[in-house]
């Protein structure tokens, strides 16, 4: 069965600090891997998705992920934080047939000015 | 375009009665799912529809929730006799399929059940 851990319930950094938010999944066969981020009051809007090809993948915001199949990892990444990007984050999974979509269960990330 | 939309925005319901949410998905998109999200918490699956399909009900957590859905259109949540653990944000998505391809989210229906 698909599952997704997000290891980091809350994170704090300071602005100008880079980030690194992780996430693994589990899934039987080549995964499909989202980042979705959900500011206070706010939808969830994507941030970036990796379905094949070069394991790096560029997003908005400036944010960037990279897929390990060997660690079964999609980390998320970004160089210096801005005070915008605290919200909560949200890892998911979603496979190559027509499975359904899972969730981790997200990281709350706060900026300190 | 137009995107996912839900209604009510906000319901506020007495314990034991029943309620029923609604989503008009993207037009044209085939997959639609619905979470829940407790104040604090991550995204619970509830359920997915996808084109004609049997739905993926596995997520449901009783037996009070049914969901249902018209074609490749509207889909309605129901929780019935509701219990204030429902007290949730209903959250309904939709996407082209499933294959890879990004969820659009709706705002979300908070209910709250006294």
């Amino acid at each position: 069965a698909q599952s997704v851990t997000q290891p980091d319930i809350h994170i704090t950094v300071s602005e100008g600090a880079s980030l690194e938010l992780r996430c693994n999944y589990s899934y039987g066969a080549t995964p499909y891997l989202f980042w979705y981020v959900q500011s206070p009051g706010q939808g969830l809007q994507l941030l970036l998705k990796y379905f094949s090809g070069d394991t790096l993948v560029q997003g908005i915001k400036g944010f960037e992920a990279e897929f390990k199949r060997s660690q079964s990892s999609f980390n998320l990444r970004k160089p210096s934080v801005h005070w915008s990007d605290a919200a909560e984050y949200f890892c998911a999974v979603g496979g190559t047939s027509y499975d359904k979509v899972i969730f981790g269960p997200g990281t709350s990330l706060s900026v300190i000015p | 375009g137009a995107g996912v939309s839900q209604s009510p925005s906000n319901k506020v319901t007495e314990k034991g009665k029943d309620v029923e949410l609604r989503c008009d998905p993207i037009s044209g998109h085939t997959a639609l799912y619905w979470y829940r999200q407790r104040l604090g918490q991550g995204l619970e699956f509830l359920i997915y529809f996808q084109g004609n399909s049997a739905p993926d009900k596995s997520g449901l957590p009783s037996d009070r929730f049914s969901a249902e859905r018209t074609g490749e259109s509207v889909s309605t949540l129901t929780i019935q006799r509701t219990q204030q653990e429902d007290s949730a944000v209903y959250l309904c998505a939709s996407s082209l399929v499933s294959q890879g391809v990004e969820q659009y989210f709706g705002p979300g229906t908070r209910l709250t059940v006294t």
